[in-house]
Parts: structure tokens; sequence; C-alpha cells
């Protein structure tokens, strides 16, 4: 099956400035890669995903790069701000929709 | 806006007993999924309906765990008998058919004494 592995595990970054968390899986055949928010106690939420035809994708302060030959993906968050702390999992699925997470990101924006 | 709804949010249960979890997807979502996050972890697929139908449930521990949705709609996950190890948030989403993008609840913490 699908093995999706996180880097870092932790992050800390100075208000403004850029977070970057990397992404890589093992299947080939995997076609969507969404990242997930997730506040203290909250639920998980989509942030941004990226289908395999496409090679970046930008939503505001947040953009997701992919690298099909590598397998690799990343999210990255320009101009932190202190609601950016949050844990942040990315996720990789084939065709039949079944999702296999990264252990996810804790990042911590400091003031 | 429509969200995934989950019962009950935390529950504390002693080994060896049954407990259930409630889940009522998104309205038309055919596709619903129930995962396991230990914490310090992303989640887990544990079983995943089409309909009413299973479509995958070959990460789910089936000596002591089930899953239903007999009507298609709203989904129960029950552990019998929960172990120790069970402690977890169990969180349940959804999604329409042939759509990749999942809604999560607001997940059941289970703590097994």
């Amino acid at each position: 099956g699908e093995n999706v592995e996180q880097h870092p595990s932790t992050l800390s970054v100075q208000e403004g400035d850029s977070a970057v968390i990397k992404c890589t899986y093992s299947d080939s055949a995997s076609n969507y890669f969404p990242w997930y928010k997730q506040e203290l106690g909250k639920r998980p939420q989509l942030i941004i995903d990226i289908r395999s035809n496409v090679g970046e994708k930008k939503d505001q302060r947040i953009a997701v790069t992919l690298n099909k030959t590598a397998k690799h993906f990343s999210l990255h968050i320009t101009e932190t701000q202190p609601e950016d702390s949050a844990v942040y999992f990315c996720a990789a699925s084939v065709e039949d929709y079944k999702l296999s997470f990264g252990a996810g990101t804790t990042v911590t924006v400091r003031a | 806006e429509a969200e995934v709804a989950q019962s009950p949010r935390y529950k504390i249960t002693e080994k060896s007993q049954a407990v259930a979890f409630w889940c009522d997807p998104i309205s038309g979502h055919a596709t619903l999924y129930w995962y396991r996050q230990i914490l310090g972890q992303g989640p887990e697929l544990l079983v995943q309906f089409q309909d009413e139908s299973v479509v995958d449930d070959s990460q789910l521990p089936k000596d002591r765990f089930s899953a239903e949705r007999l009507k298609g709609v709203d989904s129960t996950l029950k552990i019998q008998p929960a172990e120790l190890g069970d402690s977890a948030m169990y969180l349940c989403a959804s999604s329409q058919s042939n759509d990749n993008e999942q809604f999560f609840g607001p997940g059941t913490r289970l703590t097994v004494l």
C-alpha cells in the first residue's frame, strides 16, 4: 500500500517568515495530494490540494508543489501569522480515493 | 455550511466494555470513512463505505471492531471488547462519489482505562 513520509515533525518560525513542509510518497499511481490543517482539539480541514496533472497550485499565502518524478510534494506558507499555528498533514490517494496520511508537522509561529 | 456530525465527542470506558460511535455524513455524500488517529500521528483508515457497502475494511481489526451503514446514510462503529490500545481519536469523514475531497467530523476521543 501507499506509504507517505512527512518532514519535519515540528517547525518553529518567526511571524512573517515562510514555512515549508515536505512529503514523499511510494505509490507512483497516486494522483491526488491534499493538505489538512488540524488545530488543537478540532477536526482536520482541507486547506489546499493538488492533482497529478498539475505541478503547482497557489491560494493566497499557501502553495503546494508536486514533483511526480521524485514522488514528493511540498506545502509552502508565506508571511506566516499566529493563526497558522497548527498540525499540518499531507496525504496521498490513488484511484480508489483512499487517503494515506503523513505523520503530521506541528507548526508554531512565534510572535 | 453542512458538516459531518459525530457523537459522542468524548467517551471514557473500561477495558473489556463495549463502545459505539455514531457518524452522520454530509447530506448526499455516498462515501463514508472511519479513521483512527493516535495522538501524534496521522489518521489511519479503518473502513470505507460506498452507500451501504463496505469498499475497504482491510485495516479494521475484525475480531473486535465492526462497522455498519445499514441505510447508506449514517454509520456506527463498534468496539467490543475495548482494549487499552484502542485509546485514540476516531474520525469520520465523507465525500461525494467519484470525488477525492473528504470532509471530516469533529471526532470521538476514546479513553480506555
